[in-house]
């Protein structure tokens, strides 16, 4: 079964740092990966998306994934955190069956 | 464009007490999901809708947990009777018409608590 690990459940950093979130998959084929946003008390939205196209993928709010076939890695980075990037970022991989497998998720805290 | 929408915004009950959730879609959106969140993991599906059909249950502790999308919009989500591992968020979602590439759109979900 395909499944995501997300390492680090709780990543610090300080305001205009870069932010590197991780997230590697186990999957015998070519998968589909995402990255979700949950801000507090609100309803997760997506990020971005790798469906075998470009591996550099860019999605909103100025953040970006590489997809490392070599190190089966989709790792999330932003090149300067904003205090208004906290929040709970999940990595999810889809399975066979067209479902989307979350991981734990990790927890990013921006300080000034 | 309005959102997902979920009520109540929070549940308190004791175990072994019944419990019913609602999710409003995104109008036109064929597809909707339950997502179940426990604290410190991801969401886990329960149950898929396309229009009122079940595409897939098979996540959802069918002894317990019943679902219902009447008229292929609204969804109630119930558990019957509730226990203490039950306690999490309940997301719903809708998409346009399903598949893992459509974009999902999430509620802000129900927090249940057992006590």
């Amino acid at each position: 079964a395909q499944s995501v690990t997300q390492l680090g459940s709780h990543v610090s950093v300080s305001e205009g740092a870069l932010v590197l979130l991780r997230c590697n998959y186990s999957s015998s084929v070519p998968p589909y990966l995402f990255w979700y946003v949950q801000y507090p008390n609100q309803g997760l939205q997506l990020l971005l998306k790798y469906t075998s196209a470009a591996t550099l993928v860019k999605g909103i709010n100025g953040f970006e994934a590489e997809f490392k076939k070599s190190e089966t890695s989709f790792h999330l980075t932003k090149p300067s955190a904003h205090m208004s990037d906290a929040a709970e970022y999940f990595c999810a991989v889809s399975d066979v069956n067209d479902k989307l497998i979350f991981g734990t998720g990790t927890r990013l805290q921006v300080f000034p | 464009e309005a959102g997902v929408a979920q009520s109540p915004r929070y549940k308190i009950i004791e175990k072994r007490q019944s419990v019913a959730f609602w999710c409003n879609p995104i109008s036109g959106h064929a597809t909707l999901y339950w997502y179940q969140q426990i604290l410190g993991q991801g969401p886990k599906l329960l149950i898929q809708f396309q229009n009122n059909g079940v595409v897939d249950d098979s996540q959802l502790p069918k002894d317990r947990f019943s679902a219902e999308r009447l008229k292929g919009v609204d969804s109630t989500l119930k558990i019957q009777p509730a226990k203490l591992e039950d306690s999490a968020v309940y997301l719903c979602a809708s998409s346009l018409e399903g598949g893992v590439l459509e974009k999902l759109f999430f509620g802000s979900g129900t927090q249940l608590s057992v006590l």
